[in-house]
């Protein structure tokens, strides 16, 4: 089956830091991904979805200069989170269509923000 | 816009018996439905999907759905629960139109007692 792959799984940072998470579809390409945000005991909430060559697409009320997306190729999207608050602190989980409409989630990445 | 509704937030099942999660939906169309096992930390793992066909869909680790477009409801079953069946269910539902994300429901956490 597809694999999703999410690099790193987990990350601590200081405030005020950039961290950039890394999605990528092992073995099929991809042109388009989605980012997920996840609390602690809620559902998975849309953030944005991420086009290969073109600009992401974001959700009311996510702000796309602090959540950077970068979709450079057919099996990479990157999320940057620019200054990063404990508010941020999270679970970030992206998706990626096979084309087949079958989404297959990567392992997501826990980021804690001190 | 299509939604998803579990209406049960947590249930609790003894090891051995029967389970039913369940799920309903809305969208003016056919849909594409899912179900997504979440262990604590982790990321998710698809436990089967419907895109069309026989309304009885048959997914890993014994796990069934069965579509009732009358009921607007894709409920997970399984006939015997096991202790490892612990986590939290996600019930998501797509779209037709392609590179479309998914919409998930807020999720029901199945708890398995000896």
């Amino acid at each position: 089956g597809a694999v999703v792959s999410q690099h790193p799984s987990r990350v601590i940072c200081k405030s005020g830091t950039s961290v950039k998470i890394e999605c990528r579809s092992l073995d099929f390409q991809a042109t388009t991904m989605f980012w997920y945000r996840q609390f602690p005991k809620q559902s998975l909430m849309l953030m944005a979805t991420s086009n290969e060559g073109s600009k992401a697409t974001y959700e009311q009320g996510v702000e796309k200069d602090k959540f950077l997306i970068n979709h450079a190729s057919l099996t990479l999207s990157t999320l940057t989170v620019t200054s990063a608050h404990p508010e941020d602190s999270s679970f970030y989980i992206c998706s990626a269509d096979t084309g087949t409409k079958a989404q297959y989630f990567g392992p997501g990445t826990r980021l804690l923000v001190l | 816009a299509q939604s998803v509704t579990q209406p049960d937030i947590h249930i609790t099942v003894s090891e051995g018996a029967s389970l039913e999660l369940r799920c309903n939906y809305s969208y003016g169309a056919t849909p594409y439905l899912f179900w997504y096992v979440q262990s604590p930390g982790q990321g998710l793992q698809l436990l089967l999907k419907y895109f069309s066909g026989d309304t009885l869909v048959q997914g890993i680790k014994g796990f069934e759905a069965e579509f009732k477009r009358s009921q607007s409801s894709f409920n997970l079953r399984k006939p015997s629960v096991h202790w490892s069946d612990a986590a939290e269910y996600f019930c998501a539902v797509g779209t037709f139109s392609g590179n479309t994300p998914l919409v998930f429901g807020k999720g029901t956490r199945l708890s398995v007692i000896a």
